[in-house]
């Protein structure tokens, strides 16, 4: 198994512009989550999706984060337009059903917005 | 509610000495309580999970964490520290996988 494949690894990219996030969670996975991670606020959960469907979305910062699951394999977390504040790691993770299941993570996304 | 309290931001120690990060977690229910490692610019890596079957549970790389439900403790422990180990280290208490809390991590140097 591949493990959980993001991409890219790093991003730079002007205030402004739109960035896109690539996630490929592990196969039979059914929990599918994206993080955030800054030295100020550490990990922060911004959205999970149960079976490609968002359940919750409600750390998502504001109206210019958007993510979506259009199948098992592939989901992507945009941010339309990116500002400097934006900067952090992004980290997807997926996991099996039920409370025991452990996540795995991805090796992120560092985006520098400038 | 549930919520996690990693003691130390930062714990330094000396190779070969022992290892010990303290974590004490808050929840109503019976939870879930997992040890995350995080190495420079990779993701979080599962070290071991608290599953209910036994209180002392063994993780990869020579770890291990002991659950007391009196003292809403789950710290991690390891005999005899190596250069590998240092990293960052992420307690999390989960009622399900909806609710997955993660500690601020403390961060583990091994001096030479």
């Amino acid at each position: 198994d591949a493990g959980v494949i993001q991409s890219p690894r790093h991003e730079v990219t002007e205030m402004g512009q739109e960035v896109t996030l690539r996630c490929k969670p592990i196969s039979g996975h059914d929990y599918l989550f994206w993080y955030r991670q800054t030295m100020m606020r550490g990990l922060e959960l911004l959205i999970y999706f149960n079976n490609n469907v968002p359940i919750d979305d409600s750390g998502m910062p504001e109206d210019r984060f958007s993510a979506k699951m259009p199948n098992a394999s592939f989901s992507t977390l945009k941010i339309q337009p990116s500002e400097p504040r934006d900067s952090a790691v992004y980290f997807c993770a997926s996991s099996l059903v039920g409370r025991l299941s452990p996540l795995h993570f991805g090796n992120g996304t560092r985006l520098t917005v400038t | 509610a549930q919520s996690v309290t990693q003691l130390d931001s930062h714990v330094s120690v000396s190779e070969g000495t022992p290892v010990l990060l303290r974590c004490n977690y808050s929840s109503s229910y019976s939870p879930s309580l997992f040890w995350y490692v995080q190495h420079p610019n990779k993701g979080l890596q599962l070290l071991l999970k608290y599953t209910s079957a036994a209180t002392l549970v063994k993780g990869i790389n020579g770890f291990e964490a002991e659950f007391k439900k009196s003292e809403t403790s789950f710290h991690l422990t390891k005999p005899s520290a190596h250069m590998s180990d240092a990293a960052e280290y992420f307690c999390v208490v989960s009622l399900n996988n909806n609710d997955m809390r993660f500690g601020a991590g403390t961060r583990l140097t091994v001096k030479p």
